[in-house]
């Protein structure tokens, strides 16, 4: 069972060159995020999209757009990359929490990005 | 104020000893909590959640949560050097919004 997937592991970019982060799940949750994760700062959510079809900001949207492809896919675009954006990203999914579900988070196994 | 807090350590214990870790959090409204650990390089991973007052126990993890002092804490009973790790609480704050602490470095000595 693959959980959540993330592509690529490992990118190195230029300043202003652009790339998309891919994210897949098939635990046929709702909602989907990504993080980002720097050091003494912890995870900071990007964007997230609570079910298909809807995308919303999170903490440190600025520089990036997402799509909700399907319920399947989220994924992260950096239009025009700076050094800024040199981080560990982090695509998670979850369902939404209630008395019977736990609303854990699960994780891909991230994404090392260098922008040079 | 930083909406969740935690002591970014180092930790460390001897093994075999309890190793204490705490967070605090500042939404009132905040739901469900959670402990995850993050092992250097990799993606965290769920240890535990606790949504009611009190203690909840699997294992030897114990977490405790006190919704009046907004205070989060787990408990790691004889500890390993395997438990060595970033302790990420996070809170859910909202149906969708979780927010996580800075972690918390833990270092068990052999």
């Amino acid at each position: 069972n693959a959980g959540v997937t993330q592509t690529p592991k490992f990118q190195v970019l230029k300043t202003g060159q652009s790339m998309t982060l891919q994210c897949a799940q098939d635990m046929n949750h709702n909602s989907m995020y990504w993080y980002r994760q720097d050091p003494g700062m912890g995870l900071r959510l990007i964007y997230y999209s609570a079910s298909e079809g809807t995308t919303d900001k999170g903490e440190v949207p600025n520089g990036y757009n997402v799509s909700r492809l399907n319920k399947r896919e989220f994924s992260l675009r950096l239009e025009s990359a700076a050094p800024s954006q040199t981080s560990v990203y982090f695509c998670a999914s979850s369902e939404v929490w209630t008395s019977e579900n736990t609303g854990e988070l699960f994780f891909g196994e991230g994404s090392r990005l260098t922008v040079l | 104020q930083k909406e969740v807090e935690q002591n970014s350590g180092p930790l460390s214990v001897p093994e075999g000893a309890i190793a204490s870790l705490n967070c605090t959090y500042s939404d009132r409204g905040s739901q469900s909590f959670f402990w995850y650990r993050q092992y250097s390089g990799k993606s965290p991973e769920l240890i535990m959640f606790i949504y009611s007052n009190g203690d909840k126990e699997d294992g030897r993890f114990t977490a405790q949560l006190n919704k009046a002092s907004q205070y989060v804490s787990l408990l790691i009973r004889d500890s390993q050097p395997s438990d060595s790790a970033t302790y990420l609480c996070a809170v859910l704050s909202g149906t969708y919004k979780y927010i996580f602490g800075t972690g918390t470095r833990l270092k068990v000595l052999a």
